[in-house]
């Protein structure tokens, strides 16, 4: 069982280019999300989905764009990165329903932008 | 902004002693859970404790919920050098699916 997996692990880009963080889950999960994590500002909220064809924003959505054509893929797209989106972007996935359900993590992809 | 400040920031004990975060958030909750995350690593579900429930127990995790202050602590009880991590509250609103993490807790559990 492969939980969430994320790719790639790590990725350095430099400044305008353009790139797809993958993140995929096998636990049939409506509902997933992406976070970034910075040093200090623990784990903030990019975009989210509770279900195919559904996305909407989180607390920091400038400079990504989402969409969500199946159930197990989330992808994550950086149209034109800064070095201000240096981060550890995290994919988390769960099963709501069950009011509050706990989220199932990724390994994480590291970003560099130069 | 974040919802949830963990204190200490870090916490650094010898093993076998107990470690005590404390996490304070700012609005009304459905709930609150608390993470652990290993260095590199993902963030790992530890404990979940509802708006109507003051405490709640996981082996050696111990969970306490004041919603009057809002307030939660986690206790772990014995601790182990495995334990060493960083430990993050997260706030579960009512009306939506959003988590919204805090800073989090380093801990260090010294051998």
């Amino acid at each position: 069982n492969a939980g969430v997996t994320q790719t790639p692990k790590f990725q350095v880009l430099k400044t305008g280019q353009s790139m797809t963080l993958q993140c995929a889950q096998d636990m049939n999960h409506e509902y997933m999300s992406w976070y970034r994590q910075d040093p200090g500002m623990g784990l903030r909220l990019i975009h989210y989905s509770v279900g195919a064809g559904i996305t909407d924003q989180g607390e920091v959505p400038n400079g990504y764009n989402v969409s969500r054509s199946t159930t197990e893929d989330f992808p994550l797209r950086l149209l034109s990165a800064a070095p201000s989106q240096t981060s550890v972007y995290f994919c988390a996935s769960s099963s709501p329903g069950t009011s509050g359900s706990p989220l199932h993590f990724g390994n994480g992809t590291r970003l560099t932008v130069t | 902004s974040q919802q949830g400040e963990e204190d200490p920031q870090a916490l650094s004990i010898q093993e076998g002693e107990n470690a005590t975060m404390n996490c304070s958030y700012k609005t009304s909750i459905n709930n609150l859970q608390w993470y652990r995350q290993n260095s590199g690593r993902g963030l790992v579900h530890l404990i979940l404790i509802r708006s109507n429930e003051r405490e709640k127990h996981s082996g050696r995790l111990r969970v306490t919920l004041d919603t009057s202050k809002k307030s939660s602590s986690l206790l772990i009880t014995a601790s182990r050098a495995a334990d060493t991590a960083s430990y993050f509250c997260a706030t579960h609103g009512f009306g939506n699916e959003k988590l919204t993490f805090g800073t989090g807790t380093r801990l260090t559990i010294i051998p």
